[in-house]
């Protein structure tokens, strides 16, 4: 079966940085995605890793150890739109992408 | 706007009724994916349609059926509602079979409410 484990909510202020942890056991893998769903809207694409190290771009930056299971999305130069839930998503055998619960970030002035 | 096309956007209905959600992916995708969102939960995988045919199954219940059809639009049938039933499905779209680095775009979803 598929596992995914992130934080359930995290509060920051404006122009912080804050780091966002997913750990996943799964059958296979074929990659991390994470995306952003701000209430009642639709998920928005943000990063992808399939290999080991961190992706960069912009604000956000993404890193990926396979061995270990485990992904942190790292949000720098906090705003108040960024304000949203977070969402780790792995893709592992059987075209499947499995999201973990997301993790809703609060972001304070 | 990912170019994902969901109808309706809201959906009233009674327990025991059947409703019929539709999807129209990006230009050009072939893949369709239809997951299901409750107050408070995360995303739940559903089915995933390719070119068609059926490709991935994840907790669909027995009362929900999809089909993705020539032209590549795709629908979510459910039936025998529940209340639990209530939630937010999306649909979302991409390129291949899901097996690479495609990023799946996601419609503004439809909010079904059973009562």
């Amino acid at each position: 079966g598929q596992n995914i484990d992130q934080p359930t909510e995290m509060t920051a202020t404006e122009g912080a940085i804050v780091q966002i942890n997913c750990t996943y056991q799964t059958s296979g893998f074929n990659g991390l995605f994470w995306y952003q769903q701000h209430a009642g809207e639709a998920p928005t694409f943000l990063s992808y890793n399939v290999l080991d190290g961190l992706e960069e771009k912009g604000r956000f930056s993404s890193f990926l150890s396979r061995s270990k299971g485990y992904s942190y999305l790292l949000l720098k130069e906090l705003q108040m739109k960024d304000s949203a839930s977070y969402l780790c998503a792995v893709k592992a055998a059987g075209n499947k992408l499995t999201f973990g619960g997301g993790t809703r970030v609060l972001v304070k002035p | 706007d990912s170019g994902v096309t969901q109808t309706p956007k809201h959906l009233i209905t009674a327990t025991g009724q059947r409703v019929t959600l539709r999807c129209s992916p990006r230009s050009g995708d072939l893949s369709v994916y239809w997951y299901q969102q409750s107050l408070d939960q995360g995303l739940q995988f559903l089915i995933q349609y390719y070119n068609g045919e059926e490709r991935a199954k994840g907790n669909i219940l027995e009362r929900f059926s999809a089909q993705q059809f020539p032209d590549l639009h795709s629908e979510l049938n459910l039936s025998s509602l529940e209340l639990g039933d209530s939630a937010l499905y999306f649909c979302a779209s991409s390129v291949g079979q899901g097996v690479d680095n495609t990023e799946a775009f996601f419609g503004q979803g439809t909010r079904l409410t059973v009562v």
